[in-house]
Protein backbone atom coordinates (compact mmCIF):
# COMPACT_ATOMS: atom_id res chain seq x y z
CA UNK A 1 0.00 0.00 0.00
CA UNK A 2 0.51 3.51 -0.09
CA UNK A 3 3.46 5.32 2.34
CA UNK A 4 3.75 8.91 3.11
CA UNK A 5 6.44 10.10 4.82
CA UNK A 6 6.42 14.02 6.48
CA UNK A 7 8.43 16.37 7.85
CA UNK A 8 9.28 18.14 10.11
CA UNK A 9 7.26 16.83 12.70
CA UNK A 10 7.41 20.12 14.42
CA UNK A 11 8.46 23.64 12.87
CA UNK A 12 8.52 26.93 14.46
CA UNK A 13 8.52 30.66 12.53
CA UNK A 14 8.14 34.05 13.41
CA UNK A 15 5.16 35.67 12.29
CA UNK A 16 5.40 37.24 8.94
CA UNK A 17 8.01 34.28 7.64
CA UNK A 18 7.27 31.77 5.09
CA UNK A 19 6.65 28.03 6.27
CA UNK A 20 7.37 24.95 3.89
CA UNK A 21 6.55 21.14 4.80
CA UNK A 22 7.28 18.42 3.21
CA UNK A 23 6.12 14.64 1.30
CA UNK A 24 7.01 11.90 0.21
CA UNK A 25 4.65 8.97 -1.11
CA UNK A 26 5.50 5.85 -2.50
CA UNK A 27 3.09 4.54 -5.30
CA UNK A 28 3.09 5.99 -8.28
CA UNK A 29 -0.12 5.21 -8.93
CA UNK A 30 -1.11 8.04 -6.85
CA UNK A 31 -3.02 10.95 -8.29
CA UNK A 32 -4.78 13.09 -5.54
CA UNK A 33 -2.87 14.80 -2.87
CA UNK A 34 -4.59 16.98 -0.27
CA UNK A 35 -3.29 18.84 2.72
CA UNK A 36 -5.67 19.00 5.92
CA UNK A 37 -4.94 21.55 8.97
CA UNK A 38 -5.93 20.40 12.48
CA UNK A 39 -6.93 22.77 14.49
CA UNK A 40 -7.11 22.48 18.37
CA UNK A 41 -9.82 20.42 19.87
CA UNK A 42 -10.97 20.05 16.12
CA UNK A 43 -10.94 17.36 13.15
CA UNK A 44 -9.11 17.67 10.25
CA UNK A 45 -9.91 20.20 7.31
CA UNK A 46 -9.26 20.14 4.13
CA UNK A 47 -7.13 23.46 2.89
CA UNK A 48 -6.01 22.69 -0.43
CA UNK A 49 -5.33 19.90 -2.68
CA UNK A 50 -3.65 18.90 -6.12
CA UNK A 51 -4.00 16.32 -8.84
CA UNK A 52 -1.20 14.97 -10.75
CA UNK A 53 -1.91 16.66 -13.64
CA UNK A 54 -0.67 20.07 -12.04
CA UNK A 55 2.33 21.16 -10.75
CA UNK A 56 1.73 23.71 -8.56
CA UNK A 57 -1.77 25.20 -6.98
CA UNK A 58 -1.94 28.59 -5.02
CA UNK A 59 -4.69 29.79 -3.12
CA UNK A 60 -3.55 33.25 -1.37
CA UNK A 61 -1.07 32.95 1.12
CA UNK A 62 -0.94 28.56 0.69
CA UNK A 63 0.55 26.72 -2.27
CA UNK A 64 1.43 23.10 -2.87
CA UNK A 65 3.78 21.94 -5.31
CA UNK A 66 4.01 18.28 -6.66
CA UNK A 67 7.14 16.51 -8.05
CA UNK A 68 5.37 13.30 -10.06
CA UNK A 69 9.02 12.30 -10.81
CA UNK A 70 10.75 12.55 -7.54
CA UNK A 71 7.23 11.29 -5.59
CA UNK A 72 7.17 14.57 -3.50
CA UNK A 73 4.80 17.22 -2.57
CA UNK A 74 5.04 19.86 -0.20
CA UNK A 75 3.09 23.11 0.96
CA UNK A 76 4.01 26.51 1.54
CA UNK A 77 2.85 29.54 4.10
CA UNK A 78 3.82 32.63 3.13
CA UNK A 79 3.40 35.79 5.37
CA UNK A 80 2.61 32.95 8.33
CA UNK A 81 -0.09 34.74 11.06
CA UNK A 82 -0.60 33.08 14.59
CA UNK A 83 -4.00 31.70 13.39
CA UNK A 84 -1.92 29.46 11.17
CA UNK A 85 -0.82 27.68 14.66
CA UNK A 86 -1.91 24.01 13.47
CA UNK A 87 -0.86 20.63 13.05
CA UNK A 88 -1.09 20.12 9.20
CA UNK A 89 -1.45 16.89 7.29
CA UNK A 90 -0.78 16.16 3.49
CA UNK A 91 -2.33 12.61 2.38
CA UNK A 92 -1.82 10.75 -0.84
CA UNK A 93 -4.68 8.63 -2.40
CA UNK A 94 -4.94 6.05 -4.93
CA UNK A 95 -9.01 5.40 -5.96
CA UNK A 96 -9.85 2.10 -4.84
CA UNK A 97 -13.66 0.30 -4.31
CA UNK A 98 -15.49 3.39 -4.84
CA UNK A 99 -14.00 5.45 -1.45
CA UNK A 100 -11.40 7.04 -1.26
CA UNK A 101 -9.16 6.08 0.70
CA UNK A 102 -6.86 8.57 2.20
CA UNK A 103 -2.99 7.56 3.41
CA UNK A 104 -2.04 10.49 5.92
CA UNK A 105 1.53 11.28 6.94
CA UNK A 106 2.61 11.77 10.55
CA UNK A 107 1.70 15.40 10.73
CA UNK A 108 3.77 18.74 11.36
CA UNK A 109 2.83 20.89 14.63
CA UNK A 110 3.60 24.25 13.52
CA UNK A 111 3.88 27.16 15.88
CA UNK A 112 3.86 30.50 14.20
CA UNK A 113 5.48 33.07 17.25
CA UNK A 114 3.94 36.44 17.11
CA UNK B 1 -22.26 23.32 6.01
CA UNK B 2 -21.82 19.47 5.59
CA UNK B 3 -22.05 18.31 9.39
CA UNK B 4 -19.87 15.14 10.97
CA UNK B 5 -20.92 14.89 14.62
CA UNK B 6 -19.21 12.57 17.00
CA UNK B 7 -21.63 11.38 20.20
CA UNK B 8 -19.00 11.91 22.67
CA UNK B 9 -15.93 14.57 23.15
CA UNK B 10 -14.55 12.08 25.53
CA UNK B 11 -15.20 8.68 27.32
CA UNK B 12 -13.32 6.62 29.60
CA UNK B 13 -13.50 2.89 29.82
CA UNK B 14 -12.49 0.23 31.73
CA UNK B 15 -10.55 -3.11 30.26
CA UNK B 16 -12.69 -5.58 28.69
CA UNK B 17 -16.13 -3.05 28.35
CA UNK B 18 -17.81 -3.05 24.53
CA UNK B 19 -17.35 0.19 23.77
CA UNK B 20 -19.70 1.74 21.12
CA UNK B 21 -18.72 4.94 19.09
CA UNK B 22 -21.30 6.79 16.90
CA UNK B 23 -20.71 8.94 14.14
CA UNK B 24 -23.71 10.67 12.28
CA UNK B 25 -23.69 12.99 9.20
CA UNK B 26 -25.83 14.92 7.54
CA UNK B 27 -24.82 15.43 3.88
CA UNK B 28 -26.22 12.22 2.67
CA UNK B 29 -22.81 11.17 1.77
CA UNK B 30 -22.04 7.46 0.79
CA UNK B 31 -18.77 7.08 2.33
CA UNK B 32 -17.69 6.83 5.81
CA UNK B 33 -14.23 6.51 7.96
CA UNK B 34 -13.09 5.39 11.38
CA UNK B 35 -9.13 7.28 11.92
CA UNK B 36 -7.57 6.80 15.28
CA UNK B 37 -5.35 9.55 16.10
CA UNK B 38 -1.58 9.23 17.72
CA UNK B 39 0.83 11.37 18.37
CA UNK B 40 4.00 10.71 15.85
CA UNK B 41 1.40 8.06 14.15
CA UNK B 42 -0.88 10.36 12.39
CA UNK B 43 -3.98 9.61 11.09
CA UNK B 44 -4.52 5.38 10.81
CA UNK B 45 -7.48 3.71 9.03
CA UNK B 46 -9.06 1.47 10.91
CA UNK B 47 -12.48 0.97 9.00
CA UNK B 48 -14.35 2.56 6.01
CA UNK B 49 -18.02 1.96 4.41
CA UNK B 50 -19.14 2.62 0.76
CA UNK B 51 -22.52 1.90 0.80
CA UNK B 52 -25.05 0.97 3.56
CA UNK B 53 -24.28 -2.37 5.26
CA UNK B 54 -21.28 -2.38 3.66
CA UNK B 55 -17.78 -2.38 4.99
CA UNK B 56 -14.36 -2.67 4.58
CA UNK B 57 -10.98 -3.02 6.10
CA UNK B 58 -8.61 -0.24 6.86
CA UNK B 59 -5.25 -0.96 7.54
CA UNK B 60 -5.47 -1.31 10.98
CA UNK B 61 -9.12 -3.00 11.99
CA UNK B 62 -7.71 -5.85 14.65
CA UNK B 63 -9.99 -5.11 17.70
CA UNK B 64 -12.48 -3.21 16.14
CA UNK B 65 -15.63 -3.78 14.21
CA UNK B 66 -18.37 -1.68 12.75
CA UNK B 67 -21.91 -0.77 11.62
CA UNK B 68 -23.94 0.88 9.06
CA UNK B 69 -27.83 0.53 9.35
CA UNK B 70 -28.32 3.88 7.74
CA UNK B 71 -26.40 6.15 5.22
CA UNK B 72 -26.12 8.70 8.03
CA UNK B 73 -24.63 6.66 10.59
CA UNK B 74 -21.52 4.37 11.04
CA UNK B 75 -20.44 3.33 14.49
CA UNK B 76 -17.44 2.10 15.63
CA UNK B 77 -17.69 -1.10 18.49
CA UNK B 78 -14.56 -2.58 20.72
CA UNK B 79 -15.83 -5.74 21.31
CA UNK B 80 -13.52 -5.26 24.29
CA UNK B 81 -11.24 -2.59 25.24
CA UNK B 82 -7.66 -2.88 25.28
CA UNK B 83 -5.61 0.20 27.07
CA UNK B 84 -3.67 -0.04 23.42
CA UNK B 85 -7.06 1.39 22.45
CA UNK B 86 -6.48 4.67 24.36
CA UNK B 87 -6.53 6.90 21.84
CA UNK B 88 -8.27 10.02 19.80
CA UNK B 89 -10.93 8.28 16.95
CA UNK B 90 -12.32 10.69 14.08
CA UNK B 91 -15.11 9.68 11.85
CA UNK B 92 -15.38 11.18 8.43
CA UNK B 93 -17.36 11.34 5.55
CA UNK B 94 -17.19 12.27 1.84
CA UNK B 95 -19.36 11.52 -1.62
CA UNK B 96 -18.81 8.41 -3.59
CA UNK B 97 -17.18 8.82 -7.04
CA UNK B 98 -13.67 9.91 -7.80
CA UNK B 99 -10.77 9.61 -5.09
CA UNK B 100 -10.50 13.02 -4.99
CA UNK B 101 -13.84 14.21 -2.75
CA UNK B 102 -12.99 15.90 0.65
CA UNK B 103 -13.13 14.19 3.59
CA UNK B 104 -15.31 16.13 6.25
CA UNK B 105 -13.95 15.10 9.69
CA UNK B 106 -15.89 15.49 13.49
CA UNK B 107 -14.37 17.32 16.04
CA UNK B 108 -13.07 13.33 17.32
CA UNK B 109 -13.79 11.33 20.51
CA UNK B 110 -10.51 11.09 22.84
CA UNK B 111 -11.14 7.36 24.65
CA UNK B 112 -9.32 6.36 27.55
CA UNK B 113 -8.97 2.88 28.47
CA UNK B 114 -8.07 2.02 32.16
Amino acid sequence: GENVEQHPSTLSVQEGDSAVIKCTYSDSASNYFPWYKQELGKGPQLIIDIRSNVGEKKDQRIAVTLNKTAKHFSLHITETQPEDSAVYFCAATVYQTGANNLFFGTGTRLTVIP
Amino acid sequence: DVKVTQSSRYLVKRTGEKVFLECVQDMDHENMFWYRQDPGLGLRLIYFSYDVKMKEKGDIPEGYSVSREKKERFSLILESASTNQTSMYLCASSLSGTGDNEQYFGPGTRLTVT
